[in-house]
């Protein structure tokens, strides 16, 4: 069955860089977008990106750009995004997931998610 | 980016009642709609893509509707595993945009 399987919480300094895994199992790894969203403390949702693995294509939302960087390892099928120049707006809970739809790059749902990591910045 | 406003923001009803919640966007984004069901300790769940069609292993108590700018979740025979925050999500265009999420509580 499909699953993506999260890096554990992590408590971040200001002015500091984090990196989140996502590892994913259960489908062709390759063949699939897989996106990140944020949620901050008690809020929506809100997309930052996505990665395709097979060719490491990377989308952004503007908001974001600045701000995430999306890569991939095919070889342990596993996801990363790193977040840099953390600062209070940052602290939010992360999740990955996978596009519902094969292969593509339009806009899509989101069939899987992860369990999310919360991200803490503070001195 | 297009808006997405969901409402009610809180909804409290007993099991065994229905119930529906709203999404409208601010233009239109056809059927590409989808509606997520959050729960603690759970990863979120999609329930229904494409503004009605439900996601292999939705109970057939859930259904979709609309397509443009208005769309509604309704919950019919709620039972006690239905309590939970649900959120609507259009996929029209990038970025793909949230609603700001439902919570329906047990009366």
């Amino acid at each position: 069955q499909v699953n993506l399987l999260q890096s554990g919480a992590a408590l971040v300094k200001p002015g500091a860089s984090v990196k989140l895994s996502c590892k994913a199992s259960g489908y062709p790894f390759s063949d699939y977008y897989i996106h990140w969203v944020k949620q901050s403390h008690g809020k929506s949702l809100e997309w930052i990106g996505s990665i395709f693995p097979n060719s490491a294509y990377t989308k952004y939302n503007e908001n974001f750009k600045n701000k995430a960087t999306l890569t991939v390892d095919k070889s342990t099928n596993t996801a990363y995004m790193d977040l840099s120049r953390m600062t209070s707006e940052d602290s939010a809970t992360y999740y990955c997931s996978r596009c519902g739809y094969y292969y593509s790059g339009f806009p899509c749902y989101f069939d899987f998610w992860g369990q999310g990591v919360m991200v803490t910045v503070s001195p | 980016d297009v808006q997405m406003t969901q409402s009610p923001s809180y909804l409290a009803a007993s099991p065994g009642e229905s119930v529906s919640i709203s999404c409208k966007a601010s233009k239109s984004i056809s059927n590409n709609l989808a509606w997520y069901q959050e729960k603690p300790g759970k990863t979120n769940k999609l329930l229904i893509h494409s503004g009605s069609t439900l996601q292999s292993g939705t109970p057939s108590r859930f259904s979709g509707g609309g397509s443009g700018t208005d769309f509604t979740l309704t919950i019919r025979s709620l039972e006690f595993e239905d309590f939970a925050v649900y959120y609507c999500q259009q996929y029209n265009e990038y970025p793909p945009t949230f609603g700001a999420g439902t919570k329906l509580e047990l009366k």
